[in-house]
């Protein structure tokens, strides 16, 4: 499968915890994006990429947030000292060229959040 | 966050209908794409429209890129019970903006 792959599909876990969630983008994508849904609503931006470098971060993304790209490939979304507002679908998506350019936004399965 | 106005919120329709839904926005877009999005799943690029007036087909789905670029439309033709699903439209520049969505029902 040479889609978008996200890691883990679910996690739940008690307030306060860190949590950590990875995406492996379509191989070549140089862009990858973080986007936050919650039951009911369109995907939220929290963030984006263009290789390693974090182009643009949401209000959103509060400081408990933090994603990182180190190499260029993969990202993880890490989230601190969980809060029950933070339960929702994470998703990561990647695209070849900017959205500006033509690019195509792919995205993967999602993550599941549960803040108990 | 912003998300853009789409319309209806829901639908339920008989198997066969034709459904027409629409999505506005107060902002100036590069591109509109449109997405379907199963239960518990990520969302599927169904079209993208990259010309103000486009009007681009893919099999049943039809869309329209509008001519001030703050609008957008998705026709679905001959529904069939598998197009259940939330419809999601989205605006890009350098990121995507998406709509509310809206919750397509079909009965067989």
């Amino acid at each position: 499968d040479t889609g978008v792959s996200q890691d883990p599909r679910h996690k739940i876990t008690k307030r306060g915890q860190n949590v950590t969630f990875r995406c492996d983008p379509i191989s070549e994508h140089n862009r990858l994006y973080w986007y936050r849904q919650t039951l009911g609503q369109g995907p939220e931006f929290l963030t984006y990429f263009q290789n390693e470098a974090q182009l643009e971060k949401s209000r959103l993304l509060s400081d408990r947030f933090s994603a990182e790209r180190p190499k260029g490939s993969f990202s993880t979304l890490e989230i601190q000292r969980t809060e029950q507002g933070d339960s929702a679908m994470y998703l990561c998506a990647s695209s070849l060229a900017g959205l500006g350019d033509g690019g195509e936004l792919f995205f993967g399965e999602g993550s599941r959040l549960t803040v108990l | 966050g912003q998300q853009l106005n789409q319309s209806p919120q829901s639908m339920f329709i008989q198997e066969g209908e034709d459904v027409s839904m629409n999505c506005t926005s107060s902002s100036i877009f590069n591109t509109w794409l449109w997405y379907k999005q199963d239960p518990g799943e990520g969302p599927v690029l169904l079209i993208a429209l990259y010309k103000a007036g486009e009007l681009t087909s893919n099999g049943r789905l039809t869309a329209q890129f509008g001519i001030t670029r703050k609008d957008s439309f998705l026709n679905i033709s001959a529904s069939i019970p598998s197009d259940v699903g939330i419809y999601f439209c989205a605006g890009s520049t350098n990121k995507l903006i998406f709509g509310t969505g809206t919750l397509l029902a079909v009965q067989p």
